[in-house]
């Protein structure tokens, strides 16, 4: 149980364009995804918090016109790269959390991530 | 400020000696700390949690301590596997769902 789908694993684009990922929990209902960014050899950066049916919480420094997230349902959250520059080439990886109890409301349940290069 | 620090970037065992990371947290407001295991090119994946009412959390050959008054956790592996070789993330709550992770530990189990 507690799967989430991350799509895609590897998107190469040209500088300019928007690039959209989705994250899936495919057996339980997500009430919050998060984004986050790893660079090379370094720690998780939360990007973004996201409810459904809210507005995306944007930690700070990430910018929010840059970085469009949708939370549109409880299984499913969409982080839209726009207008992609080198400097955006990352490892983005999503992660959701359900609410029943205290444990499960606590544990996020990550996607297997998306390498994002950016020509 | 880091508010969750995990300070030894790596960390070598022989397989079958026992591996501990260490965590130690400034922020009194933590009341739940997880473990995570990434291997390279995908997310992490949650491996042991503990919340602040207990001091000991045992599951397999994974137990997490916590000692809240030096604001401490650890993470024991025994015995240790090559399969074991991941990065491990130290995070902490409030309760609040939201997390604070740790840079990381590199664990790297030696046949």
């Amino acid at each position: 149980g507690a799967v989430v789908s991350q799509h895609p694993s590897w998107v190469i684009c040209k500088s300019g364009t928007s690039v959209k990922i989705e994250c899936r929990s495919l057996d339980f209902q997500a009430t919050t995804m998060f984004w986050y960014r790893q660079f090379p050899k370094q720690s998780l950066m939360l990007m973004a918090t996201s409810n459904e049916g809210s507005k995306a919480t944007y930690e700070q420094g990430v910018e929010k016109d840059k970085f469009l997230i949708n939370h549109a349902s409880l299984t499913l959250s969409t982080l839209t790269v726009t207008s992609a520059h080198p400097e955006d080439s990352s490892f983005y990886i999503c992660s959701a959390q359900g609410l029943a109890g205290l444990r499960a409301k606590n544990i996020q349940y990550f996607g297997a991530g998306t390498r994002l290069s950016v020509l | 400020d880091q508010q969750v620090k995990q300070n030894s970037p790596s960390l070598s065992v022989q397989e079958g000696r026992i591996s501990i990371l260490n965590c130690d947290y400034t922020n009194s407001m933590f009341d739940y700390f997880l473990w995570y295991k990434k291997y390279p090119a995908e997310g992490p994946t949650f491996l042991i949690s503990i919340s602040s009412i207990k001091d000991k959390n045992e599951d397999g050959r994974f137990t997490v301590f916590l000692n809240k008054s030096a604001k401490h956790l650890s993470l024991h592996i025994v015995p240790s596997q090559p399969g074991d070789s991941a990065v491990y993330f130290c995070a902490a709550s409030p309760g609040t769902g939201k997390s604070t992770f740790g840079d990381g530990t590199t664990l790297t189990v030696k046949p």
